[in-house]
């Protein structure tokens, strides 16, 4: 079964930094991974979609690396904004079912 | 691009009594949508997948006949909380996805049974 692990749970920076999500899964065989916002009491934004075959994704301040074969991805996010805060999630998809991780909450302070 | 409306954003019943959600697809047909329920700080758990004109499947532990689940067209499947109790309290959130669009989220709908 595929389990996805985000770390950190949490994540407290001031404006201006940048920062690094982790995101690792089980089952390498994926068809792709995605990651998403998430606003409190609010659905899901997609943010980047990385295809099983590709490495990287870039929109805006945003770029998501995939690493299938060791099961890792991460979302680095350039020159934080308080905007910027949110729960972010990622999920591995395989055939039609999306594995979503636990997130990370992130907060960016003025 | 591709929205997902989901409606009510929020509701809150009594005890005992049954809620639908509704998920639409706006602007494009979904040939799968997908029911998950999130619990505070928790992600989200898949409870079922829908296909239009077919019956729901429904994942382990997920009670079919507590959580009706009815796709009757491309654009709108729904979802039926009957006989609600106090733990059914979550955030619901609905999937439609197709080949050209991917996975679209609905906004989630918070329900609260007291």
């Amino acid at each position: 079964k595929q389990e996805v692990t985000q770390i950190p749970a949490a994540l407290s920076v001031p404006e201006g930094e940048n920062l690094v999500l982790n995101c690792s899964f089980t089952d390498s065989a994926i068809y792709n991974l995605q990651w998403f916002r998430q606003d409190p009491g609010k659905g899901l934004t997609s943010l980047l979609l990385i295809q099983s075959s590709q490495r990287e994704q870039t929109s805006g301040r945003l770029n998501a690396s995939l690493d299938k074969s060791s099961g890792r991805s991460t979302l680095y996010i350039a020159a934080s904004q308080p905007g910027d805060s949110a729960t972010y999630l990622c999920a591995v998809k395989r055939y039609s079912t999306l594995t979503f991780g636990k997130g990370t909450m992130l907060l960016v302070s003025p | 691009g591709a929205v997902v409306s989901q409606h009510p954003s929020w509701v809150i019943c009594k005890s005992g009594t049954s809620v639908k959600i509704e998920c639409r697809s706006l602007d494009f047909q979904a040939t799968t949508m997908f029911w998950y329920r999130q619990f505070p700080k928790q992600s989200l758990m898949l409870m079922a997948t829908s296909n239009e004109g077919s019956k729901a499947t429904y994942e382990q532990g997920v009670e079919k006949d507590k959580f009706l689940i009815n796709h009757a067209s491309l654009t709108l499947s729904t979802l039926t909380v009957t006989s609600a109790h106090p733990e059914d309290s979550s955030f619901y959130i609905c999937s439609a996805t197709n080949r050209v669009f991917g996975y679209t989220f609905g906004s989630g709908t918070r329900l609260t049974v007291v």
